[in-house]
């Protein structure tokens, strides 16, 4: 079984400050996919961004980054330049390769951007 | 907006009674996912659709819970005799590529 730890459940950040939400996963598989997803409140989730576990780099979408560590079994994501508009819930998640059928979610941690 | 969207957004009902919920995807989206979020946790996948085939339920799908995706375009999950614990936030995603899903706004139950 696959699971994800999350163990922040609440987080702030001064407006224009870095922060890193950490992330922790247990799988026996090897080549896998992992994502974080923001909700905002009230609000549908939507992708932040994906790392394949095959690659080694870590993948980037503008002020969003992750550290992947595999052999520790770690995904943590950096968010650079917070602003506002980044206050939401941010889970952390899991698919096995290939199988595309489910995610397997983290509890979610809360980050409060502060103006 | 051609989101994956989800009707109805709330819907308070007693104890007992059935409910019914519906997700519409993306329209060329062939792959739909029905997720269940219960406060303060993570959403726990419910069960999946490759077009109108149901290929995999959680065991936290009890048998008072159905889906179906009749031509393999909208769906509709089924709660029968509602009990307190169905209380939740009832998502549903498509995706058409197998690592992607695109959430709905999803549909928040309580069970009085």
């Amino acid at each position: 079984a696959q699971t994800v730890t999350q163990s922040q459940p609440e987080m702030s950040v001064q407006e224009a400050e870095t922060v890193t939400l950490s992330c922790t996963y247990d799988t026996s598989e090897s080549n896998y996919y992992l994502f974080w997803y923001k909700q905002p409140p009230s609000r549908q989730m939507i992708l932040v961004i994906r790392q394949e576990a095959y690659k080694q780099q870590n993948a980037t979408e503008n002020r969003f980054s992750v550290n992947f560590q595999k052999a520790a079994k770690s995904f943590s994501l950096k968010i650079s330049d917070s602003q506002l508009g980044d206050t939401a819930m941010y889970f952390c998640a899991f698919m096995k390769h290939e199988t595309g059928n489910q995610f397997y979610f983290g509890t979610g941690t809360s980050l409060t951007v502060i103006p | 907006d051609t989101g994956v969207s989800q009707n109805p957004r709330h819907k308070i009902t007693k104890r007992g009674q059935n409910v019914t919920f519906r997700c519409d995807p993306i329209s060329e989206h062939n792959r739909l996912y029905w997720y269940r979020q219960t406060l303060g946790q993570g959403p726990e996948f419910l069960t999946y659709f490759q077009n109108e085939a149901q290929l995999e339920k959680s065991r936290l799908l009890s048998d008072r819970f159905s889906a179906e995706r009749p031509k393999g375009s909208f769906s509709t999950l089924e709660i029968q005799r509602t009990e307190q614990g169905d209380s939740a936030m009832y998502l549903c995603a498509s995706s058409l590529v197998w690592n992607e899903q695109f959430f709905g706004p999803g549909t928040r139950l309580t069970v009085l």
